[in-house]
């Protein structure tokens, strides 16, 4: 099974910063990453699929990079409404599908 | 667009079977791509159960397999998922949710989720 790490486990910035969130696999996924964005009660949306190509309507203020074992999903310049948590899942080697702990993004 | 709905009891007993549909408006389920169930336990990360592919084809989480069976009922455009013998553990939001055509499975889009909780 391959398993996906997050760090870091809560990212704290203001609007309008940079924020960097990374996704490690225990083995190489190739480019078959995505990642989610989950609000409180709400259920995830997918934001990147290939690791790097944003899914329909997702703002290009996020963007996702990476290949092999360590991926980045980069906000350019945070917002409120961005205020979420993120998770990464892999779909190179399953069963089983694995999805990363999740980071969360707070605005202050 | 397409549009995905979970319903199913919200309350099962410990050892008895969980069982919960995902209605699909918007998509034939039998047109392609895999259909998925995931769930997500009281504040932590999402845990993926199983797929099943139009073509009926399935794929379950090792952790689960022996409790766990998807199928597709394409009448009624939906498909289930049954989990036997449940505990305290299996306590979480289910959500489904379509997955990709061939063996690239990201989920997009998802239900809204239905919590289950299973009482003792």
């Amino acid at each position: 099974e391959i398993v996906m790490t997050q760090s870091p486990a809560t990212l704290s910035a203001l609007p309008g910063d940079r924020a960097t969130l990374s996704c490690r696999a225990s083995q190489s996924v190739s480019s078959s990453l995505a990642w989610y964005q989950q609000k409180p009660g709400q259920a995830p949306r997918l934001l990147i699929y290939g690791a790097s190509t944003r899914a329909t309507g997702i703002p290009a203020r996020f963007s996702g990079s990476g290949s092999g074992t360590e991926f980045t999903l980069t906000i350019s310049s945070l917002q409120s409404e961005d205020s979420a948590v993120y998770y990464c899942q892999q779909y190179n080697n399953w069963p089983p599908l694995t999805f990363g702990g999740g980071t969360k993004v707070e605005i202050k | 667009q397409v549009q995905l709905q979970e319903s199913g009891p919200g309350l099962v007993k410990a050892s008895e079977t969980l069982s919960l549909i995902c209605t699909v408006s918007g998509y034939s389920i039998s047109s392609g791509y895999y259909w998925g169930w995931i769930r997500q336990s009281p504040g932590k990360g999402l845990e993926w159960i199983g797929n099943i592919h139009q073509s009926g084809n399935t794929h379950y989480n090792t952790s689960l397999k022996s409790r766990v069976t998807i199928s597709l009922d394409t009448s009624n455009n939906h498909f289930s998922l049954k989990m036997s013998s449940v505990t305290a553990a299996d306590t979480a939001v289910y959500y489904c949710a379509r997955g990709g055509r061939g063996s690239q499975i990201w989920f997009d889009p998802w239900g809204q989720g239905t919590l289950v909780t299973v009482s003792s």
